[in-house]
């Protein structure tokens, strides 16, 4: 099956230092990318949806600036979290879709996840 | 706007017992697709089942089957002869057929096998 692996797993920062997460698709190509957050014990929320080589489409409450997210290869997805502070802790989750036989595919896979701990 | 609900927060059950988990979605859309996820404490997701809403057959794959009833939007899922590997978090998730083809996913269960 399709892997999505994520770099780093884990990462401790200062408060108000940057960390870059990078989410790639290692067997197939990911027109779309998606990113999600999870804080413990919660849902996944969807954070942004990257297209390679267009801006990424971010939702309803996200901030565009503190999450810069970079899709500039069709295996590459980076985010960056900017001038991060305790409370952006969390489980970030990228998935990635690919282009099925039929132009479309509906599986979106998911990476292992990155635990972001901000002190 | 696309809904999931997944009422039951946690669910303790002995080993090798019968468990059922509820996910009722609503969407105003008229096709969509209908998943499961399993997430094990190392965190990452595993797909379980994509289901298709114009498919409203009960599918099964080994001890997991699944029950999708149109008529009252639920996408329920079972476990049979449950295992201590089945402890996880179970999520249901939404997603339109046409569209940007975003997930939604409910508030998942907590499943724990008592061994």
């Amino acid at each position: 099956g399709a892997v999505v692996s994520q770099h780093p797993s884990r990462v401790i920062c200062k408060s108000g230092t940057s960390v870059k997460i990078e989410c790639r698709s290692l067997d197939f190509q990911a027109t779309t990318m998606f990113w999600y957050r999870q804080f413990p014990k919660q849902s996944l929320m969807l954070m942004a949806t990257s297209n390679e080589g267009s801006k990424a489409t971010y939702e309803q409450g996200v901030e565009k600036d503190k999450f810069l997210i970079n899709h500039a290869s069709l295996t590459l997805s980076t985010l960056t979290v900017t001038s991060a502070h305790p409370e952006d802790s969390s489980f970030y989750i990228c998935s990635a879709r690919g282009e099925g036989i039929s132009g479309r595919s509906y599986e979106q896979y998911f990476g292992p996840g990155t635990r972001l701990t901000v002190t | 706007a696309q809904k999931v609900t997944q009422a039951q927060t946690e669910i303790s059950v002995v080993e090798k017992e019968d468990v059922t988990l509820d996910c009722v979605y609503e969407t105003r859309d008229t096709t969509y697709y209908l998943f499961w996820y399993k997430q094990p404490p190392s965190g990452e997701l595993v797909f379980l089942i994509r289901r298709n809403s114009f498919d409203e057959q009960n599918e099964i794959s080994g001890r997991y089957s699944w029950n999708f009833q149109k008529s009252t939007s639920s996408f329920n899922f079972t476990i049979t002869a449950s295992q201590v590997v089945d402890s996880a978090v179970y999520f249901c998730a939404l997603m339109a057929f046409f569209g940007n083809e975003k997930l939604t996913f409910g508030t998942g269960t907590r499943l724990t096998i008592i061994p």
